[in-house]
C-alpha cells in the first residue's frame, strides 16, 4: 500500500516570496492533517480536514497560510508571504478517520532566507 | 502550558543496555496516546496507540505502557538501529495530535 506522498522534498525561498506544498494521502483516508515541525521540536498541528471540510485550523496563521483539499483527496498548503520563522519541515499525515492513527509523509523542508 | 512533556531530552545507551523513556501529559479527555519513531530527514513512523490506563503494547524490543498521567516506552536490549527520536503525542476526541518535543535516543555499538 502506498504511503502519504509529499512534494517537493526541499524548497529554498527568499522572505516575502510565496510557496506551495502538495500532499496525496493514503487511498481511502478521510482525514488529512498538515503539521509544522521546527528543528528540535515535535510536530505542531496547523490544519485538519475531514474529507474536504476543515475540522480545525485554530493554529493556522491565517494572515499568511492557506490550505485546501479539493474533492476530499489531495491537499495543498500555501504560504504567502513567507517569513524567516516559517523555516521548518511541513508534514502531511492522513488517517482513516479522525480517531485513528495517523500516517505521515516524508515532509517538505522549507528554508526561508 | 505544555500538554505533553517528554524526558529525557536525549539518551545515550550502550548496545544491550535497557532503559525507559517517559511521556507525561495533562489533557482532560484523553482519547489515545501515540508513540512515533522519527529518523533524521523522515516523517514520524507510527509505533503504538494506547487508549486506557493499564494498557500495554509490544513490538520487537519496544513495550509501551500507560497510566492516568504518563506513558513509558521501555526498550529492552537495544541495537544501534533503534537509534532515533521517539515522539509521544496525545489526542482529545477527534482532534489532531499534540506532540511532545521527543527523546533523541542514541545506541552505541
Amino acid at each position: 500500500e502506498a504511503g502519504v506522498a509529499q512534494s517537493p522534498r526541499y524548497k529554498i525561498i527568499e522572505k516575502r516570496q510565496s510557496v506551495a506544498f502538495w500532499c496525496n494521502p493514503i487511498s481511502g483516508h478521510a482525514t488529512l492533517y498538515w503539521y509544522q515541525q521546527i528543528l528540535g521540536q515535535g510536530p505542531k498541528l496547523l490544519i485538519q480536514f475531514q474529507n474536504n471540510g476543515v475540522v480545525d485550523d485554530s493554529q493556522l496563521p491565517k494572515d499568511r497560510f492557506s490550505a485546501e483539499r479539493l474533492k476530499g483527496v489531495d491537499s495543498t498548503l500555501k504560504i504567502q508571504p513567507a517569513k524567516l520563522e516559517d523555516s521548518a519541515v511541513y508534514l502531511c499525515a492522513s488517517s482513516l478517520a479522525g480517531n485513528t492513527e495517523a500516517f505521515f509523509g516524508q515532509g517538505t523542508r522549507l528554508t526561508v532566507v | 502550558e505544555d500538554q505533553v512533556t517528554q524526558s529525557p531530552e536525549a539518551l545515550r545507551l550502550q548496545e544491550g543496555e535497557s532503559s525507559s523513556l517517559n511521556c507525561s501529559y495533562t489533557v482532560s479527555g484523553l482519547r489515545g496516546l501515540f508513540w512515533y519513531r522519527q529518523d533524521p530527514g523522515k516523517g514520524p513512523e507510527f509505533l503504538f496507540t494506547l487508549y486506557s490506563a493499564g494498557e500495554e503494547k509490544e513490538k520487537e524490543r519496544l513495550k509501551a505502557t500507560l497510566t492516568k498521567k504518563e506513558s513509558f516506552l521501555h526498550i529492552t536490549a537495544p541495537k544501534p538501529e533503534d537509534s532515533a527520536t521517539y515522539l509521544c503525542a496525545v489526542q482529545e476526541g477527534a482532534d489532531g495530535l499534540t506532540f511532545g518535543k521527543g527523546t533523541h535516543l542514541i545506541i552505541q555499538p
